[in-house]
């Protein structure tokens, strides 16, 4: 497995679109989190899911904002109507449960989306 | 609720000279601490992670960590900078008893001079 994959890599749209981000976790892990993050900032906490149910929604992820895991495998995060201030590098990370002895999150090279 | 600090935004240090990065934590219960580096245009990197063994971990190229649960810390420290050392690093907690999520600090930039 060669990590986490995400795609894709660069996006540059107007304003008023909507995009559309996949990820591809680690094959064996069944979390997968979504993050995003601003110049300068560390990473934020948006979601995540074990399998295919998303457990947790941080209140960044407003109504505009949608991820799904369809089958508990990949997952897509998709953002109606951007707006400037959704430009940012959207990461996904993926994880065994807490409590599995080597638990730690694999982050994969992100999304860099640009609003115009 | 979990939180992270780290009491630095930049840290500037020669060549050969230690590395003291600081985090200090929030969390009610025993949580898992980490400390990812992130290189400019590269992905996140784990440097070291502890997970209730040892209190002192040790890490990829030369990074350790020691956890301190009586100061709620877990700095990270180096005897000898590199230069490809510079990077941004990221402090990190997570706790199953907050829902596993993990928790990012806002980081510190670490500048290495020749």
């Amino acid at each position: 497995d060669t990590g986490v994959s995400q795609d894709p890599r660069h996006k540059i749209t107007k304003r008023g679109q909507n995009v559309t981000f996949r990820c591809d976790p680690i094959s064996e892990h069944n979390r997968l989190y979504w993050y995003r993050q601003t110049l300068g900032q560390g990473p934020e906490f948006l979601t995540y899911f074990q399998n295919e149910a998303q457990l947790e929604k941080s209140r960044l992820l407003s109504d505009r904002f949608s991820a799904e895991r369809p089958k508990g495998s990949f997952s897509t995060l998709e953002i109606q109507r951007t707006e400037q201030g959704d430009s940012a590098m959207y990461l996904c990370a993926s994880s065994l449960p807490l409590g599995y002895p080597n638990t730690e999150a694999f982050f994969g090279q992100g999304t860099r989306l640009t609003v115009v | 609720a979990q939180s992270v600090t780290q009491l630095d935004s930049h840290v500037s240090v020669s060549e050969g000279t230690p590395v003291l990065l600081r985090c200090n934590y929030s969390s009610s219960y025993s949580p898992s601490l980490f400390w990812y580096v992130q290189h400019p245009n590269k992905g996140l990197q784990l440097l070291l992670k502890y997970t209730s063994a040892a209190t002192l971990v040790k890490g990829i190229n030369g990074f350790e960590a020691e956890f301190k649960k009586s100061e709620t810390s877990f700095h990270l420290t180096k005897p000898s900078a590199h230069m490809s050392d510079a990077a941004e690093y990221f402090c990190v907690v997570s706790d199953e008893n907050y829902g596993q999520n993990f928790v990012f600090g806002p980081g510190t930039r670490l500048s290495v001079l020749p």
